[in-house]
């Protein structure tokens, strides 16, 4: 069975850094692309970034291109999304979604619970 | 990137179908064959339901499916029932290799 376990959220003031994770399971990890969207309350989904099965290939929306940067270590099943500079904006639950394949075209066919960041001082 | 552009409700009866549209551009939903739809339902997380346009991923009921004509994709889903209910999200690959999703939509079951 697939697990996507989120970890890493809290409350952040603004300006500041929090990194979330992803913990894997269930499936081989590193044939798979792996994703984070986002949802901010009472909104509708945003893709955030997505890198491929071997790190090759990155994306970032341009929302928080140059503020966040997704990483991943196969020999531990995990992804993570370092994420610097925050702002009240990027306040949403941060969903960990593993892709339908290796290439980071996004089609999300498993995801997490989500992690929830909150943004204020 | 723009959104992709969706009704924000739609409802029929049990039994019946219903068609939810998602328009976009020639540079994402008209350009590619990547264009996805996922249910979410109140408190859970999306679901995927159909994939590149028409694909049904294994253990999705056959009365969801998906089809494109030029920038607009849509979701039909057929015989509702009231497990339906939840809110639905297109979404499409675009141009510049990025993911643009649509509004969503909202689906009352009556």
């Amino acid at each position: 069975e697939v697990q996507l376990v989120e970890s890493g959220g809290g409350l952040v003031q603004p300006g500041r850094s929090l990194r979330l994770s992803c913990a894997a399971s269930g499936f081989t990890f590193d044939d798979y692309a792996m994703h984070w969207v986002r949802q901010a309350p009472g909104k509708g989904l945003e893709w955030v970034s997505s890198i491929s099965w071997n790190s090759g290939s990155i994306g970032y929306a341009d929302s928080v291109r140059g503020r966040f940067t997704i990483s991943r270590d196969n020999a531990k099943n995990s992804l993570y999304l370092q994420m610097n500079s925050l702002r009240a904006e990027d306040m949403a639950l941060y969903y960990c979604a593993k892709g339908k394949s290796s290439s980071r075209i996004q089609v999300f066919d498993y995801w997490g619970q989500g992690t929830l960041v909150t943004v204020s001082s | 990137q723009s959104a992709l552009t969706q009704p924000a409700s739609v409802s029929g009866s049990p039994g019946q179908s219903i068609t939810i549209s998602c328009t976009g551009t020639s540079s994402d939903v008209g350009y590619y064959n990547y264009v996805s739809w996922y249910q979410q339902h109140p408190g859970k997380a999306p679901k995927l339901m159909i994939y590149e346009v028409s694909y049904r991923p294994s253990g999705v009921s056959n009365r969801f499916s998906g089809s494109k004509s030029g920038n607009t994709a849509s979701l039909t889903i057929s015989g509702l029932q009231a497990e339906d209910e939840a809110d639905y999200y297109c979404s499409s690959y675009t141009s510049s290799s990025s993911l643009v999703f649509g509004g969503g939509t909202k689906l009352t079951v009556l």
